[in-house]
């Protein structure tokens, strides 16, 4: 079965800071792969996902950039943190037509 | 938006008594789906249940879909201080993407 691998697990950074988070996957090919936010106490948001090598898609208006260059790997990215930018953030894929999604074990960032 | 809401936003209750979870949804949907998430972890996969179907059972959970109403319920029986978590309900329409809702935070009480 998959394996999601999501790093780092915290991070506290400086506004207008890069960020890079990645996520891998395992076990695997050709998965569906999405980027969640979720505020504290609150639902997970979709910010972008993607289908496959190159293909990104954009749910909302925002400071972050996804990529996508290799089958099983899955970059959140931004040029320069804003307070607003910190939350949990949730890697997922879907793979092989099954409907679940399996999720990996998050990064918390605090912009300051 | 399409995204669904859960009720009650939280809910506290003793060991061996059964919880009721229901999410609310506006759109059409293909599957409705259930999560749990333990604090400042991953979610983790309960349950889907289809738009033809109505019931669906695994081990102490149960989860009914109501089409006709946008609704659905997650029914936990004789629960344990280990199902303590946030629960999400999810649904997807017609793409990949899986929309969540805003939760259900559990407390159960040994």
């Amino acid at each position: 079965s998959q394996t999601i691998h999501q790093w780092p697990a915290t991070l506290v950074q400086p506004v207008g800071s890069p960020l890079s988070l990645e996520c891998t996957v395992e076990g695997t090919s050709n998965p569906n792969l999405y980027w969640y936010r979720q505020a504290a106490g609150r639902g997970l948001q979709l910010l972008f996902y993607s289908v496959g090598i190159g293909q990104i898609s954009s749910e909302v208006p925002q400071n972050l950039s996804a990529s996508r260059p290799q089958d099983r790997q899955f970059i959140l990215s931004s040029k320069k943190l804003l307070l607003s930018d910190s939350g949990f953030y949730l890697c997922a894929c879907q793979t092989g037509g099954n409907e679940k999604l399996f999720f990996g074990s998050g990064t918390q960032l605090s912009v300051l | 938006s399409q995204q669904g809401e859960e009720d009650p936003q939280a809910l506290s209750i003793q060991e061996g008594e059964n919880a009721t979870m229901n999410c609310s949804y506006k759109t059409s949907i293909n599957n409705l789906q259930w999560y749990r998430q333990n604090s400042g972890r991953g979610l983790v996969h309960l349950i889907l249940i289809r738009s033809n179907e109505r019931e669906k059972h695994s081990g102490r959970l149960r989860v009914t879909l109501d089409t006709s109403k946008k609704s659905s319920s997650l029914l936990i029986t004789a629960s344990r201080a280990a199902d303590t978590a946030s629960y999400f309900c999810a649904t997807s329409h017609n793409t990949d993407k899986l929309i969540f809702g805003t939760g259900t935070r559990l407390q159960v009480f040994p």
